[in-house]
């Protein structure tokens, strides 16, 4: 598998809390991606980091990327409850698709 | 208007029956990809294609048969349903391979019983 653990598979967290769930992976990769799953529907991206970024922001969210530990975070800033999803992180797999982790489900309550 | 569609969004087929799933885009890509997600799982590849008429195996492709007939339709034929293929599969399309964001459909649920 080109995945290790994932930190956590599932977390719970008020409205106005950060969250931060992460990943760590096995093999070189030279970008992770970040997809939101809602219920019911496909994935889609949510932002992308490549090896020579160690941090992007988009929005409320924060991708770091750490080559040397082989690992990479997804933050979320003052969550709300529309950002209650699964988050999957996804590298690339040699060049022929990339290869996703188990994902991390989030719920926000108000 | 959605640029990845599935066929049919919910199926449930017997045990040993025919099986296919559709997957059509209009995103002009190359490459078009099918998953699986089961519960703890994450998602799956099991075959993907980077042009019509050829097909990969991807890393759980037992059991499953794909067809890239042109650039827009790739299916998935199962060809003996068995009760462990019961999951949610999804179809996606990419204009690269490898590091490419890869666009979605909204998944088919099937139901083998």
């Amino acid at each position: 598998s080109q995945w290790g653990e994932e930190n956590l598979q599932a977390l719970s967290i008020q409205e106005g809390e950060d969250v931060t769930m992460n990943c760590s992976y096995k093999t070189y990769t030279t970008v992770v991606h970040w997809y939101r799953q809602d219920s019911g529907r496909g994935p889609a991206l949510i932002i992308l980091i490549r090896s020579n970024e160690r941090e992007k922001r988009s929005g409320r969210l924060r991708a770091t990327l750490d080559t040397s530990s082989q690992s990479s975070s997804l933050s979320i800033t003052a969550a709300q409850c529309e950002d209650t999803a699964v988050y999957f992180c996804a590298t690339a797999q040699g060049g022929r698709a990339l290869i996703f982790g188990t994902g991390t489900t989030v719920s926000v309550s108000p | 208007e959605a640029a990845v569609t599935q066929s049919p969004r919910s199926k449930v087929a017997v045990t040993g029956g025919k099986v296919t799933l559709s997957c059509h885009q209009t995103n002009n890509h190359d490459y078009m990809y099918w998953y699986r997600q089961d519960t703890g799982h994450g998602l799956r590849l099991i075959h993907y294609s980077y042009v019509a008429d050829s097909t990969e195996k991807g890393d759980i492709p037992d059991g499953y048969k794909a067809s890239r007939p042109s650039q827009e339709n790739f299916s998935l034929i199962l060809e003996l349903a068995s009760l462990s293929q019961t999951a949610v599969y999804f179809c996606a399309s990419s204009g690269t391979g490898g590091e490419a964001e890869q666009f979605f459909g909204p998944g088919t649920r099937l139901t083998v019983l």
